[in-house]
């Protein structure tokens, strides 16, 4: 069974400030990777995802994130956040192939942008 | 851009009573999931839905839950003798393909007491 962990739980920074967030995952196979964002009052909405080739995923609103295989991680980054990114961010991974295709998810990481 | 809708949004109940929870999927999908999240807690998936049945299930999934597409556009999740613990925001989610991108609806706060 898979399994994702997300380091951190809360993260509070100013605008401009850089952003890492990390997840690694455990499964035995090969994966598809997911960065879902959830803004307050909204729903679920895909930031990125990494299912094969480059490892270096760019995706929406400039926030990228980077497979490492030999790590089982797949952290995401934004160089310089804005207000407007405090949300909650959830780490995801479903295993290629798989019959039923469920997702599992990392426990989340709310941030929080100060102005 | 075409969405995943869901009603209620919000949904209280007493314990022991059924409920159903409804999604509209994204009209050329062909595969549907239900997670849910207790507060504080991760999203967990619960099942997933294809042709007409149920690929996958989880151990939260029991006797209790059912779901059904009961005609070309519904998706729903049933569940018949509502316990206390099964208060939490309840997600539904498609996609056309395997391994594609999961598309996520608003969710449905449930509130047993």
């Amino acid at each position: 069974a898979q399994s994702v962990s997300q380091h951190n739980h809360h993260v509070i920074l100013s605008e401009a400030a850089s952003l890492e967030l990390g997840c690694n995952y455990s499964y035995g196979g090969t994966v598809n990777l997911f960065w879902y964002v959830q803004y307050p009052g909204q729903h679920l909405q895909l930031l990125l995802k990494y299912f094969s080739g480059d490892p270096l995923v760019k995706g929406i609103k400039g926030f990228e994130a980077e497979f490492i295989k030999s790590k089982f991680s797949f952290n995401l980054r934004k160089p310089s956040v804005q207000w407007s990114d405090t949300a909650e961010y959830f780490c995801a991974v479903n295993a290629r192939g798989a019959a039923g295709n469920k997702l599992t998810f990392g426990g989340g990481t709310r941030v929080l942008v100060k102005p | 851009e075409p969405e995943v809708t869901q009603t209620p949004s919000h949904q209280v109940t007493q314990m022991g009573q059924e409920v159903i929870l409804r999604c509209v999927p994204i009209s050329n999908h062909l595969y549907f999931y239900w997670y849910r999240q207790i507060l504080g807690q991760k999203v967990e998936f619960l099942v997933s839905f294809y042709n007409n049945e149920i690929s996958e299930k989880s151990e939260i999934f029991d006797d209790q839950f059912s779901v059904e597409r009961p005609d070309g556009s519904n998706f729903t999740l049933k569940i018949r003798s509502t316990k206390l613990e099964d208060s939490a925001m309840y997600f539904c989610a498609s996609n056309g393909q395997l391994g594609e991108t999961q598309y996520f609806g608003p969710g449905t706060r449930l509130l047993v007491l």
